[in-house]
């Protein structure tokens, strides 16, 4: 059984558009994390949310992203106004066991037209 | 600025033959070194964690080795299904995870 799925795990979405990328561990974790990784390019930060709060963000997330977790069980990333540049695969990632590896989620494809 | 640079981009083998991939890294106070294998279209697989120099952790026929300044990645005798972009990642005084751009690694039978 996967740590963690994401849903959906493709999305097509035109550009002005609202995404919401969903992503749910099978346990409780108190830290959370959202990376994307614009095709050919490097895994990049985007946020990190411990306790239901965002702890660090990159220059990425501006204004128009926003995360969180509606319940105890799933964590949110939302897009408000999407842009062509923002095609890309969205991962989230989560701390496991006592030292500071992440471990990753499949991913979620967001294609912006 | 915290930084990780992977060398070669792109690396093809034949089954085998041995060879090592090498991260180059600038980072303030180094929490860890991270080495993930992604497949294509899927999410980053975590292999090893390193956490100071001198240290070294083997699974398989891979190798990882870690300096002040770089990690190597080695791998013995490649199989075919060792085939992926294998990207190398650093943590600094904070959470987030700073990744290279990856080594793509084709192993040919």
């Amino acid at each position: 059984e996967p740590e963690v799925t994401q849903t959906p795990s493709h999305q097509v979405t035109q550009m002005g558009q609202e995404v919401i990328l969903r992503c749910v561990p099978i346990s409780n974790h108190l830290y959370f994390y959202w990376y994307r990784q614009i095709l050919g390019q490097k895994v990049e930060f985007l946020v990190s949310f411990y306790n239901n709060e965002i702890s660090e963000k990159s220059e990425i997330f501006d204004d128009q992203f926003s995360v969180e977790r509606p319940d105890g069980s799933n964590f949110t990333l939302k897009i408000r106004s999407t842009k062509l540049e923002d095609s890309a695969m969205y991962f989230c990632a989560f701390p496991r066991g006592e030292s500071y590896e992440q471990y990753f989620g499949p991913g979620t494809r967001l294609t912006v037209t | 600025e915290d930084q990780v640079t992977q060398s070669p981009e792109a690396l093809r083998l034949q089954e085998g033959e041995s060879s090592s991939l090498n991260c180059s890294y600038t980072v303030s106070g180094l929490r860890g070194l991270f080495w993930y294998r992604q497949d294509p279209g899927k999410g980053p697989e975590f292999l090893f964690t390193l956490y100071s120099a001198g240290e070294e952790k083997e699974k398989e026929r891979l190798k990882a080795t870690l300096t002040k300044k770089e990690s190597f990645l080695h791998i013995t005798a490649p199989k075919p299904e060792d085939s992926a972009t294998y990207l190398c990642a650093v943590q600094g005084n904070t959470d987030k995870l700073i990744f290279g751009t990856g080594t793509r690694l084709q192993v040919f039978p």
